[in-house]
């Protein structure tokens, strides 16, 4: 089983629509977790991080459930800026490694 | 603020050249400075991590070799590219801050 797994998509969306994300993690000893946003051709740059009573940030909200060691992140109101790849990050609480997962792809449409 | 450069952004090399980007960073010292790597459609892959000049650990054993000749300087070379070695490189600052990455494309 693969460390991070994401639903590669993409997801043709309306714009306004509501949309989520699930990402999957194998490592329970996971302790960080965050979701990233990369453009195309684009460097991946922090969304948000995710902590474990779930986060709001404007559009955004992250939800983390370690029993079923999943993450998730929702977006209400596509906008058509919000068309990228998302991608689903962790980190364990030793050692110095980032886990990337391999992204979900939005495309938000007029 | 910290502030990562990476060079070049695009770089188009023939099978079995060697390879040299440059990774360094502005606003911090003694970071933490890792090279990622990332083939077409897939996810971000760790190729080394440094805690501290001349301190390279490597993740993934390939034709890549890392140095940090300088605090804030994380080189990654290579003799001999392969095609296999095409991706998108990207120079981070504490593991999840990044530059802005460079295409490598061999030939």
């Amino acid at each position: 089983r693969k460390e991070v797994e994401q639903d590669p998509g993409p997801f043709n969306v309306p714009e306004g629509a509501t949309v989520a994300f699930n990402c999957t993690y194998s490592n329970s000893a996971s302790q960080s977790f965050f979701w990233y946003r990369q453009d195309c051709r684009k460097e991946p740059k922090l969304l948000m991080s995710v902590y474990s009573s779930g986060n709001e940030d404007g559009r955004f909200t992250a939800q983390l459930n370690r029993a079923s060691q999943y993450i998730s992140l929702l977006i209400r109101d596509s906008k058509l800026s919000d068309s990228a790849t998302y991608l689903c990050v962790l980190k364990g609480n030793y050692g110095q490694n980032f886990v990337f997962g391999p992204g979900t792809r939005l495309s938000v449409l007029p | 603020s910290q502030t990562i450069h990476q060079w070049p952004a695009t770089l188009v090399q023939p099978v079995g050249s060697p390879l040299s980007l440059e990774c360094t960073v502005e606003g911090t010292s003694n970071p933490n400075l890792y090279w990622y790597r990332q083939a077409a459609g897939r996810g971000l892959q760790l190729l080394f991590y440094s805690v501290g000049i001349g301190q390279i650990s490597s993740e993934v054993p390939q034709n890549l070799s890392a140095s940090r000749p300088q605090d804030r300087q994380f080189i990654l070379s290579s003799k001999k590219l392969l095609l296999s070695d095409s991706g998108f490189y990207l120079c981070a600052w504490d593991g999840y801050t990044f530059g802005s990455g460079t295409r490598l494309t061999v030939v």
